[in-house]
C-alpha cells in the first residue's frame, strides 16, 4: 500500500531555513506528480507546491514563491521541500501528497501524516 | 479569504442528507477545471472522497456524491452517520494563480 512519511519539521527562528523530506513507498514514485500541502493551527488546508513526475515542472503558491523550493529524487523515492526565509505565518503541519494519476495530477489521493513546522524566536 | 468559498459549518441528524456547497469563479470552475473533495478527520491525514467532479475512489461509500455546474459545486452525503463528522474541503486548479486552490473548509456536525 502507498506510504508517505514526512520528516524534518521542527522549531526554527524567523528568517531561518528548514528542509522537509518525504519518503515514498508502495507505488512507482517516478510515475506520479507530488504535492506539499500545509495546515496552520486552527486553519484550513493550503496548497504549497507541486512537482511533475519527472521534476521538469514545478509550481508554487504565491505565499511561498521565491522562498520555498520543491524537488525530488526518483532514484531514492524521496520528495523534498526546502524552506528559506521562514515567517511566523509558515508555521503549520506540512503534508506530502501523491497525485491521483497522470490525468488527475492536481488531485491528491494519498497523504502522509504530516511534519510540524514551528516558527518562533 | 479562500478562492473557493464554502460554508463554515453544516449539520444534520443521523440518517439525513446534507449538502456542502463550494463556489468558484471564471478562473477555476468556470474555466472548466474540475472539483475534488476531501474529508479530514482530526489527527488524521486528509482523505480523497470525490475526484473529477463526480468520481469516487474505491472504498468510498456511495453515500457520498459530487456535482458541479458552471462556477459552483456540491458534495452530498446521504444516510448521515456519526463517523461522517469531520471537516470537508473542495479543491480545484486556478489558472490565474497557476496552481491548486482549496476551499476554506466546512465542519460537518452530526447531531
Amino acid at each position: 500500500q502507498v506510504q508517505l512519511v514526512e520528516s524534518g519539521g521542527g522549531v526554527v527562528q524567523p528568517g531561518g531555513s528548514l528542509r522537509l523530506s518525504c519518503a515514498a513507498s508502495g507505488f512507482t514514485f517516478s510515475s506520479f506528480a507530488m504535492h506539499w500541502v500545509r495546515q496552520a493551527p486552527g486553519k484550513g488546508l493550503e496548497w504549497v507546491a507541486f512537482i511533475r513526475y519527472d521534476g521538469s515542472s514545478k509550481s508554487y503558491s504565491d505565499s511561498v514563491k521565491g522562498r520555498f523550493t520543491i524537488s525530488r529524487d526518483n532514484s531514492q523515492n524521496t520528495l523534498w521541500l526546502q524552506m528559506d526565509s521562514l515567517r511566523a505565518e509558515d508555521a503549520a503541519l506540512y503534508y506530502c501528497a501523491k497525485a491521483h494519476s497522470s490525468s488527475w495530477y492536481w488531485t491528491a489521493d494519498s497523504w502522509g501524516q504530516g511534519t510540524l513546522v514551528t516558527v518562533s524566536s | 479569504q479562500s478562492v473557493l468559498t464554502q460554508p463554515p459549518s453544516v449539520s444534520g441528524a443521523p440518517g439525513q442528507r446534507v449538502t456542502i456547497s463550494c463556489t468558484g469563479s471564471s478562473s477555476n470552475f468556470g474555466a472548466g477545471y474540475d472539483v475534488h473533495w476531501y474529508q479530514h478527520l482530526p489527527g488524521a491525514a486528509p482523505k480523497l472522497l470525490i475526484y473529477g467532479n463526480t468520481n469516487r475512489p474505491s472504498g468510498v461509500p456511495d453515500r457520498f456524491s459530487g456535482s458541479k455546474s458552471d462556477t459552483s459545486a456540491s458534495l452530498a452525503i446521504t444516510g448521515l452517520q456519526a463517523e461522517d463528522e469531520a471537516d470537508y474541503y473542495c479543491q480545484s486548479y486556478d489558472r490565474s494563480l497557476s496552481g491548486s486552490v482549496f476551499g476554506g473548509g466546512t465542519k460537518l456536525t452530526v447531531l
